[in-house]
């Protein structure tokens, strides 16, 4: 079965500009997450769906967004793009109803100019 | 708050030496969830193992071994006979049962490990 996928693999933007980066689960995962990972660290959690609905959101600005589809993949869009959202966004599925082990995909590696 | 340490950033050991990752976490909560994630050069974070609170029977599978010890908040990996192939960055995580259906992970910073032929 195919893992997590996600696109853009890379992705170069300036600083004010919009972004929107996509994640396909694991085929039956109906639980999607977002995390930030900034060089030399641990990701960070933005945001996570189940089922279409927000379940939880990590201490990020309203200039992140998140939504997920009736498919269960989803998108996280960024407005207003610093500097310092230069990053590799992951993106991670899990069964969801319980089961709640999370499996990462490849990442998107965002550079903000 | 839940929180993740990883005291150790960078290990370098020569191949087949034994070698152990630490990870003290903090949390509130009485049943919550530990991972252990392993992050190669490529940059895609594959899962190890978890643990449940509730479970604190130590494992071992293959090279790995997984030591959870509750009175000391700690979830330390040992790789025994390490490899030029286990150089990665080792990341461990943890989730609280909100009940809020959130599977939040909080990670510790990692360690970085270099195996050297």
């Amino acid at each position: 079965d195919a893992g997590v996928t996600q696109s853009p693999t890379h992705l170069i933007k300036t600083r004010g500009q919009h972004v929107t980066l996509r994640c396909s689960p694991i085929s039956g995962h109906k639980s999607v997450s977002w995390y930030q990972q900034v060089l030399g660290q641990g990701p960070q959690f933005i945001f996570q769906y189940y089922e279409k609905e927000e379940r939880g959101r990590g201490n990020f600005p309203d200039r992140f967004s998140a939504r997920q589809f009736p498919n269960y993949s989803s998108e996280l869009n960024v407005n207003a793009l610093l500097l310092g959202d230069s990053a590799l966004y992951l993106c991670a599925s899990s069964p969801g109803g319980g089961r709640r082990t999370q499996y990462f995909g490849p990442g998107t590696r965002l550079t903000v100019l | 708050a839940q929180k993740v340490t990883q005291a150790q950033t960078e290990i370098s050991v020569v191949e087949k030496e034994d070698v152990t990752l630490d990870c003290v976490y903090e949390t509130r909560d009485t049943t919550y969830y530990l991972f252990w994630y392993k992050q190669p050069p490529s940059g895609e974070l594959v899962f190890l193992i978890r643990r449940n609170s509730f479970d604190e029977q130590n494992e071992i599978s293959g090279r790995y071994s997984w030591n959870f010890q509750k009175s000391t908040s700690s979830f330390n990996f040992t790789i025994t006979a390490s490899q030029v192939v286990d150089s990665a960055v080792y990341f461990c995580a943890l989730s609280e049962d909100s009940g809020a259906g959130s599977y939040q992970l909080t990670f510790g910073k990692g360690t970085k490990l270099s195996v050297i032929p």
